[in-house]
């Protein structure tokens, strides 16, 4: 079965500062990947997803994620912090058709 | 509707009482799923319809748990006999694809249960 790490459950950077939010995850088969954000008191949208093709995927908000096989790792990053971009960040795997299965979340703190 | 709309945004219930969760999935999607957010972590998958089939129910906790969604809209989740370990988020979301290796979900806000 799939299955999703995120390292460290909280990330504190400075605004400008690179965010770097890690997620490494498991599987059997070629996974599709997703990072997932969750602004305060709103459902979770999607960021950026990963299927077939290009290993780097750009997302939304100046985001992007690097699907890196041999590591099994598919990190977040973004040069620049923004004070908007604190929320919660969930990195997911596909399992099966229908399924995704969930890192446990980071929550990004920017300091002004 | 124009997003995922769930009720209640909170629900508090005395433990041994049965609870319902409403979601109302964008208009157009065939495909809804429940997931469960306990806190400080991930959501976890419960199940899932395809319009009014319900093809996998495997992450249902327990029997005390069932959802519908007989006209392939509108969707309810039930808890019965509740539990204080059943405190969590409930998360409704839905997709236009029935596949979700693609696709993206669009999540509700969620309803938040407290059992005392």
């Amino acid at each position: 079965a799939q299955s999703v790490t995120q390292l460290g459950s909280h990330v504190s950077v400075s605004e400008g500062a690179l965010v770097l939010l890690r997620c490494n995850y498991s599987s059997s088969v070629p996974p599709y990947l997703f990072w997932y954000v969750q602004y305060p008191n709103q459902g979770l949208q999607l960021l950026l997803k990963y299927t077939t093709g290009a290993t780097l995927v750009k997302g939304i908000n100046g985001f992007e994620a690097e699907f890196k096989k041999s590591e099994t790792s598919f990190h977040l990053t973004k040069p620049s912090a923004h004070m908007s971009d604190a929320a919660e960040y969930f990195c997911a795997v596909s399992q099966g058709a229908q399924k995704l299965v969930f890192g446990q979340g980071t929550r990004l703190t920017i300091n002004p | 509707g124009a997003g995922v709309s769930q009720s209640p945004r909170y629900k508090v219930t005395k433990r041994g009482q049965d609870v319902t969760l409403r979601c109302d999935p964008i208009s157009s999607h065939a495909t809804l799923y429940w997931y469960q957010q306990a806190l400080g972590q991930g959501p976890e998958f419960l199940t899932y319809f395809n319009y009014e089939a319900q093809p996998d129910k495997s992450g249902l906790p327990s029997d005390r748990f069932s959802a519908e969604r007989p006209e392939g809209s509108i969707s309810t989740l039930t808890i019965q006999r509740t539990e204080q370990r059943d405190s969590a988020m409930y998360r409704c979301a839905s997709s236009l694809r029935v596949t979700a290796n693609t696709g993206e979900l669009f999540f509700g806000e969620g309803s938040r249960l407290t059992v005392l």
